[in-house]
């Protein structure tokens, strides 16, 4: 059976404290692993997509990378703007979503 | 263009009465995603459509629930009887690209609550 498990399931930061999120899978036939930020009251919003281990992708203070079991999503410098709920999803013919990690970052 | 547009954002209703979704659609993509997003199991597929034609609907939970697609430009998911246990956020989402199915823009969704 497909598994996403992200960790932690919140994380709560200093501004300027950098960190890293979690996110393991266990799927069959794995085509991309997908992030997303979804901000209260909003829907997901797409930030990267990762095909092969070893790749990595940025986006101004966040950089996502790839193992053949894992992604993580590393939070550098994060500023109050960055909390959001971060949720990753690993696509086989659909995307399967983990339950997210809630970033709280304080000023 | 101004993307996925869903209706109702907040719907309340009672135990037994039908509950209809609606999801206006970017014109010209070519699937449709319903989710549904709970606090204990998070963002679920639903039903998904390729060219308004259903292909997967196994994560429908039961036969309470039912979604159409009758052209491009429309679509709804059907509760009938609604329960309490379908208190949920429903979510339209559809590719940002033709054919790219991990890279989906999403509706602000349809908060519902069961009473």
């Amino acid at each position: 059976e497909d598994q996403v498990t992200q960790s932690p399931e919140a994380l709560r930061l200093q501004e300027g404290e950098s960190s890293s999120l979690n996110c393991s899978y266990t799927v069959s036939g794995l085509r991309g692993l997908f992030w997303y930020r979804q901000d209260p009251g909003k829907g997901p919003e797409f930030l990267f997509t990762l095909y092969s281990a070893g790749e990595e992708k940025e986006k101004e203070r966040l950089k996502a990378t790839l193992t053949k079991k894992e992604s993580f999503l590393h939070i550098t410098a994060p500023k109050p703007e960055d909390s959001a709920t971060y949720l990753c999803a690993p696509r086989t013919d659909k995307l399967i979503f983990g339950t997210g990690t809630r970033l709280q970052v304080f000023p | 263009d101004a993307g996925v547009i869903q209706s109702p954002r907040h719907e309340v209703t009672e135990m037994g009465q039908e509950v209809t979704l609606r999801c206006k659609p970017i014109s010209g993509h070519d699937y449709l995603f319903w989710y549904r997003q709970t606090m204990m199991r998070g963002l679920e597929l639903l039903i998904y459509f390729n060219n308004n034609v259903p292909i997967d609907d196994s994560g429908m939970p039961e036969d309470r629930f039912s979604a159409k697609m009758p052209n491009a430009s429309f679509s709804t998911l059907k509760i009938q009887p609604s329960e309490p246990r379908d208190s949920a956020v429903y979510f339209c989402a559809q590719p940002a690209e033709q054919g790219n199915t991990g890279e989906l823009f999403f509706g602000e969704g349809s908060r519902l609550t069961v009473l």
